[in-house]
């Protein structure tokens, strides 16, 4: 089965400085990778995805990269805000839609 | 956008009792929905896939005799956690994949959170 690694498990970053999160993924059948943000207590929210034909994909203050050889996918948030911290998760997902999560990365950004 | 609901939204019972969980894609219809388990301080972990109309499919260590799930239509998907211990308490997520979906996104529901006294 799918296997999601993501690192670092803790960030700590100062406002206004950039905050990177990477993984990487085994199966060659996923093709959709989304980026998750989760507050404590809440459900997961969508904030950019990729899919397996993009290389690259930015919203405001936030990309995402792929490199579907090398299997692995970045999350980049440019100048952080303390509202950015909370828990962010990665996943790998197939055609049918099954997600394999990556173990959560805790981002504190700092005032 | 797609809104999926939970209900409820938290729950406590007493230990060997029985809760379910149910899953509601409001505003479109889902062939398929995730049923996931989150521990404190820990991720996503899939438990079962609920396909409308067929038998779930269970991960690998998920008892399908304790959580019994049914995908009765479109729309609907139940989860029921038999004969409930304490290590079962956990925070329940549904999420439904969009049938008319471009791709393969898939909505979260808001959660539930299980407390097995």
């Amino acid at each position: 089965g799918e296997n999601v690694e993501q690192h670092p498990s803790t960030l700590s970053v100062q406002e206004g400085d950039s905050a990177v999160i990477k993984c990487t993924y085994s199966d060659s059948a996923s093709n959709y990778f989304p980026w998750y943000k989760q507050e404590l207590g809440k459900r997961p929210q969508l904030i950019i995805d990729i899919r397996s034909n993009v290389g690259e994909k930015k919203d405001q203050r936030i990309a995402v990269t792929l490199n579907k050889t090398a299997k692995h996918f970045s999350l980049h948030i440019t100048e952080t805000q303390p509202e950015d911290s909370a828990v962010y998760f990665c996943a790998a997902t197939t055609n049918a839609g099954k997600s394999t999560f990556g173990d959560g990365t805790t981002l504190t950004v700092k005032p | 956008g797609a809104v999926v609901s939970q209900h409820p939204s938290w729950v406590i019972c007493k230990s060997g009792t029985s809760v379910k969980i149910e899953c509601r894609s409001l505003d479109f219809q889902a062939t398929t929905m995730f049923w996931y388990r989150q521990f404190p301080k820990q991720s996503l972990m899939l438990m079962a896939t609920s396909n409308e109309g067929s038998k779930a499919t269970y991960e690998q260590g998920v008892e399908k005799d304790k959580f019994l799930i049914n995908h009765a239509s479109l729309t609907l998907s139940t989860l029921t956690v038999t004969s409930a211990h304490p290590e079962d308490s956990s925070f329940y997520i549904c999420s439904a994949h969009s049938v008319s979906g471009s791709g393969n996104e898939q909505y979260f529901g808001p959660g539930t959170r299980l407390t097995v006294t």
